[in-house]
């Protein structure tokens, strides 16, 4: 079993919904991020998370640690949003997630 | 200057190339990081440098040797590589072990014919 799991692994949306992907993770981590890669490009650091709750934006980050689950929430989605969101978490190193493959159509 | 900056975007090279690529940050960050991501698979770890010294190599194969000049340039240096290396790298950097974030370059497009 991998030590960080995200869900969904593909995601489809349709503009201006709203969107939600999951992370669980199972070693004691200090921080868990998300991050947002476009195809073909670089990693862009969207939240570091050790407790409760952040905002930016349309985004909205959440963690649970004892559940040891964290959600990533896009509100109003645009198409502009469609890139591959990954997680990850500080534990020793990074450990990243397999990815979420989000499309937004317009 | 809240960037790191890799250079070069892309690179072509042959398998008896010598070549270098090049990570650059002025954040102060005592901490950087080499991975390598291929096609819809997430990044690999392969070396990290804190306070300019090589703290973990992840078993990384010869034929790539990291370097480390100053507290705010690193390098990697590829000779003799496969077609199966190609792929993006991607460099990082950190204040300590990533307790205030990770900042991530935009990746070197590597494609070895």
């Amino acid at each position: 079993k991998n030590e960080v799991e995200q869900s969904p692994q593909n995601l489809t949306a349709q503009e201006g919904e709203f969107i939600t992907i999951n992370c669980s993770y199972s070693v004691g981590i200090s921080a868990l991020h998300w991050l947002q890669q476009h195809p073909g490009g670089g990693i862009v650091s969207l939240f570091m998370l050790s407790s409760g709750k952040k905002k930016h934006g349309r985004l909205i980050a959440t963690i649970n640690i004892q559940e040891k689950h964290s959600s990533l929430h896009i509100t109003a989605s645009h198409p502009r949003d469609s890139a591959v969101y990954i997680c990850a978490v500080n534990g020793n190193k990074l450990v990243f997630g397999a990815g979420t493959i989000l499309r937004v159509k317009s | 200057d809240t960037e790191v900056t890799q250079t070069p975007k892309h690179l072509v090279m042959g398998m008896t190339n010598k070549k270098s690529l090049k990570c650059e940050q002025h954040m102060g960050h005592r901490a950087m990081y080499w991975y390598k991501q291929k096609a819809k698979k997430p990044p690999e770890l392969m070396f990290v440098y804190s306070y300019e010294k090589l703290s973990i190599n992840e078993s990384v194969p010869s034929r790539f040797s990291p370097e480390c000049p100053n507290s705010s340039l690193l390098n990697l240096h590829l000779h003799a590589l496969q077609p199966e290396d190609s792929a993006l790298y991607l460099c990082a950097s950190s204040q300590g072990q990533g307790a205030d974030g990770y900042t991530f370059g935009s990746g070197t497009r590597l494609t070895v014919v």
